[in-house]
Parts: C-alpha cells; sequence; structure tokens
C-alpha cells in the first residue's frame, strides 16, 4: 500500500491565525479525503478531494495529484478547531485507505 | 451524520475471551470497514466489506475475522483477545459501486483487554 506523510506533527496557533497543514503520499490516489478528530474522539468528514480545489467556510484544500500532495488551509483558526487533522488516500492498485499519523493542532485563546 | 451505530461504545475484558463488536448502518451503503486506531499510527485498516458476505483483508487483518450477513451489519471479532488489541476501534462506511466515495465515520468503540 501508498505510504502517508503528514507535517507538521503538531501545530500550536494563536486564535485568529492561519495555517497550512500538509500531505504527501508516495504514490498516486484516486480517492483522498481530510478528516478532523476532535477532543471527544469523533472523526469528522472535512472535505473528499482526490484532486483540484474545495473550500469550505474557513477551511479550504488543494490536491494536486500529478505531484501527489494535498494541503489543508485553515484560516482566522478558532479554539475549536483544536485536535488532530488526518489525510488518508486509496492507490489505484490497492483497496486499502492509508491514513497519516495526523497533524496535532492546538489552537490557544 | 451518516447513520452509523457501533456497539458496545466501550468494553473492558480479559485476555483470552471473545469479543464481536457490531456496526450498523441505515444508508443502504455497500462497503463498510473496520480500523483501528493506536497512538502514534493514524488509523490502520483491519478488514472491509464490498457487499453481503464479501469481505477481504486490510492492512492489520491477523488476529480478526469479520462477517457481513445483512447490508447494514458488520461485525469485527476477536477470537482469543490479546492484551496487544486494545486500541480504538471504527467502523466507517461508503457509497458507490468502485469503493471511490468518501467514508464516513462511526464514533468509536474503545475496547481494553487486560
Amino acid at each position: 500500500g501508498i505510504q502517508v506523510e503528514q507535517s507538521p506533527p503538531d501545530l500550536i496557533l494563536q486564535e485568529g491565525a492561519n495555517s497550512t497543514l500538509r500531505c504527501n503520499f508516495s504514490d498516486s490516489v484516486n480517492n483522498l479525503q481530510w478528516f478532523h478528530q476532535n477532543p471527544w474522539g469523533q472523526l469528522i468528514n472535512l472535505f473528499y478531494i482526490p484532486s483540484g480545489t474545495k473550500q469550505n467556510g474557513r477551511l479550504s484544500a488543494t490536491t494536486v495529484a500529478t505531484e501527489r500532495y494535498s494541503l489543508l488551509y485553515i484560516s482566522s483558526s478558532q479554539t475549536t478547531d483544536s485536535g488532530v487533522y488526518f489525510c488518508a488516500g486509496r492507490g489505484y492498485n490497492n483497496n486499502d485507505m492509508r491514513f497519516g499519523a495526523g497533524t496535532r493542532l492546538t489552537v490557544k485563546p | 451524520d451518516a447513520g452509523i451505530t457501533q456497539s458496545p461504545r466501550h468494553k473492558v475484558t480479559e485476555t483470552g475471551t471473545p469479543v464481536t463488536l457490531r456496526c450498523h448502518q441505515t444508508e443502504n451503503h455497500r462497503y463498510m470497514y473496520w480500523y483501528r486506531q493506536d497512538p502514534g499510527h493514524g488509523l490502520r485498516l483491519i478488514h472491509y466489506s464490498y457487499g453481503v458476505k464479501d469481505t477481504d483483508k486490510g492492512e492489520v487483518s491477523d488476529g480478526y475475522s469479520v462477517s457481513r450477513s445483512k447490508t447494514e451489519d458488520f461485525l469485527l471479532t476477536l477470537e482469543s483477545a490479546t492484551s496487544s488489541q486494545t486500541s480504538v476501534y471504527f467502523c466507517a462506511i461508503s457509497g458507490g459501486t468502485g469503493g471511490n466515495q468518501p467514508q464516513h465515520f462511526g464514533d468509536g468503540t474503545r475496547l481494553s483487554i487486560l
């Protein structure tokens, strides 16, 4: 299966700051998602984005499929954005969805 | 929110006992998945199903079995639980025909094996 690397592993921000999270894949993917795991452990779908750019409020994501990476942008961060952000992808020759180890975001008031 | 219910939500049991976790969906989705989440590993796929009675292994399938006798239910069984299987278990579902649709997750089952 593919390898998924996320960076940075940890990020601490002041409320109102912007941030960019990155996800690199070892091979091409045909299914790519971003999730937010909140402090209660729930996994929340943010984006399904195998290619292109999407926006949802203060969050947006861009996937450059030809270069095997995806970016998640968080603007004007709020304390409720805290948690762990995961990206996951599935290669063309596999049925596994592989997850990165996550980026732990802490937003301070 | 996707209609996914995992049961039980918490379980503590002893090494060597059998354990069955249940995932129930109300979305009539074809694909169902079981993952485990451990510190430092993110989520890892255990088994998945692409239809009734159709299942396949994932990345970490050793020590686990699954069954799907109805579209809405996907069961994960630990035949003889070991301490290394202490983890948080998540069920996920997705629609479509090729598995290339977003996965939606249940709230997880926290399993402790003493």
